[in-house]
């Protein structure tokens, strides 16, 4: 079972699209974290939200903690191309050695 | 940001051979580093977390005796794939820990795609 659920799972879209991806958990997270994985590589952080309720924004993404800190979404507007790749969230619980629990990834496509 | 580096990036070795990645945190000390496996078009699972100084402590259904962890000091931690097979095959991937406020942040390296042969 996993901690924290994921969706959706894939999405394909075209170019100029917003779209949103969801985090949610029946756990409370210290903080939870937003990375972008392409191919090959290393999860890279895009954000990291702390205080229930939180919105940060980079560029065109936005990123959400939900008010009791159990859910997550990022929103990306107009998406590009260059937007395609694997995005994970993972939470920490809190505890003295930082462990982070992964949702299961959403694998965004952004045709041309 | 941090960075963190594995060495090799890729590997290829026979059935029955051991294999070590090393995981460096570059620009600061961590004396906590995490190693994950991952699947193609799958999330990270993690295996161990290793802390320095000290035994690591392995996820359920991990053998410890495949897996050899050794977190040497502040900015290097080993995995070593003893007697490989193909099922090992896999995206490893070390992350390395940095308290940036109050918050633990995990920096990864690049990964090391261990093909079995």
């Amino acid at each position: 079972t996993q901690l924290l659920e994921q969706s959706p799972q894939f999405l394909s879209i075209q170019e100029g699209e917003n779209l949103t991806v969801y985090c949610n958990s029946s756990s409370v997270f210290s903080s939870l974290q937003w990375y972008r994985q392409e191919p090959g590589e290393g999860p890279v952080l895009l954000v990291t939200v702390v205080t229930g309720g939180e919105v940060k924004k980079l560029k065109r993404l936005t990123f959400q903690f939900g008010d009791a800190r159990k859910d997550s979404s990022l929103h990306i507007t107009a998406a590009q191309t260059g937007d395609t790749g694997l995005y994970l969230c993972a939470g920490d619980r809190g505890s003295t050695l930082g462990r982070l629990y992964f949702g299961r990834g959403t694998q965004l496509t952004v045709w041309p | 940001g941090a960075v963190v580096s594995q060495h090799p990036s890729r590997v290829i070795c026979k059935s029955g051979t051991s294999v070590k990645i090393e995981c460096r945190s570059l620009d600061f000390q961590a004396t906590t580093m995490f190693w994950y496996r991952q699947f193609p078009k799958q999330s990270l699972m993690l295996m161990a977390t290793s802390n320095e100084g000290s035994k690591a402590t392995y996820e359920q259904g991990v053998e410890k005796d495949k897996f050899l962890i050794n977190h040497a000091s502040l900015t290097l931690s080993t995995l070593t794939v003893t007697s490989a097979h193909p099922e090992d095959s896999s995206f490893y991937i070390c992350s390395a820990s940095s308290l940036a406020g109050n918050t633990d942040t995990q920096y990864f390296g690049p990964g090391t795609r261990l093909t079995v042969l």
